[in-house]
């Protein structure tokens, strides 16, 4: 089955520094990877994601870049703000559902002001 | 008006004891699912219904029990409980079973002591 790992595990960056999260998956058929985040006392809300047939997807601060040929995805905030602090998870399926999503084992982020 | 919602928000409780987790959506959506979050954030699907039906059960004790009495009600009971059952449970809700995207509620953290 699917397995995914996400590095790393814990991220302290100064407020306007950039801040990149990898993943890598083992299953070559995956084909859908998308990003969730968990604030504090929340449960995890999704706020990017991309599919195989592209490298790159942007959406304001945040991009995620996918290298297919590797097996790795990565999230990439640009800029960041003390409200993007959370925990980040990535995820790959084959885009049969959402109870086939593997997650990764999660990124806790802290942005210092 | 919350999408998704847990109660109770947080539950205290001894070994042994039998207790329930309620989850209830808004969004007229038809699948619903429990995951659990060990200390270290780590998201595993537990149970997967459809239209009230069940359509995945990963290797969970038979200790939990998931119930659905309408499509917009997934509840989560759990007998016997023990100290390794202590974690955060997430209810979860999408738009069909192959429907990628799914909103979390906001979470119960059980604690068993």
């Amino acid at each position: 089955g699917e397995n995914v790992e996400q590095h790393p595990s814990t991220l302290s960056v100064q407020e306007g520094d950039s801040a990149v999260i990898k993943c890598t998956y083992s299953d070559s058929a995956s084909n859908y990877f998308p990003w969730y985040k968990q604030e504090l006392g929340k449960g995890p809300q999704l706020i990017i994601d991309i599919r195989s047939n592209v490298g790159e997807k942007k959406d304001q601060r945040i991009a995620v870049t996918l290298n297919k040929t590797a097996k790795h995805f990565s999230l990439h905030i640009t800029e960041t703000q003390p409200e993007d602090s959370a925990v980040y998870f990535c995820a790959a399926s084959k885009n049969t559902g959402f109870q086939k999503l593997v997650f990764g084992t999660g990124t806790r982020l802290l942005v210092s002001p | 008006d919350t999408a998704v919602s847990q109660t109770p928000k947080y539950l205290v409780t001894q070994m042994g004891n039998d207790k329930s987790i309620k989850c209830e959506q808004n969004l007229g959506h038809d699948t619903m699912y429990w995951y659990k979050q060990d200390s270290k954030k780590f998201l595993k699907i537990m149970f997967s219904y459809n239209n009230k039906e069940l359509i995945i059960n990963e290797t969970v004790p038979n200790r939990f029990s998931p119930k659905s009495p309408d499509k917009a009600h997934l509840n989560l009971h759990i007998n016997s409980l023990e100290l390794g059952d202590s974690a955060v449970y997430f209810c979860a809700s999408s738009q069909g079973t192959l429907n990628t995207e799914a909103f979390f509620g906001q979470g119960t953290r059980l604690t068993v002591v």
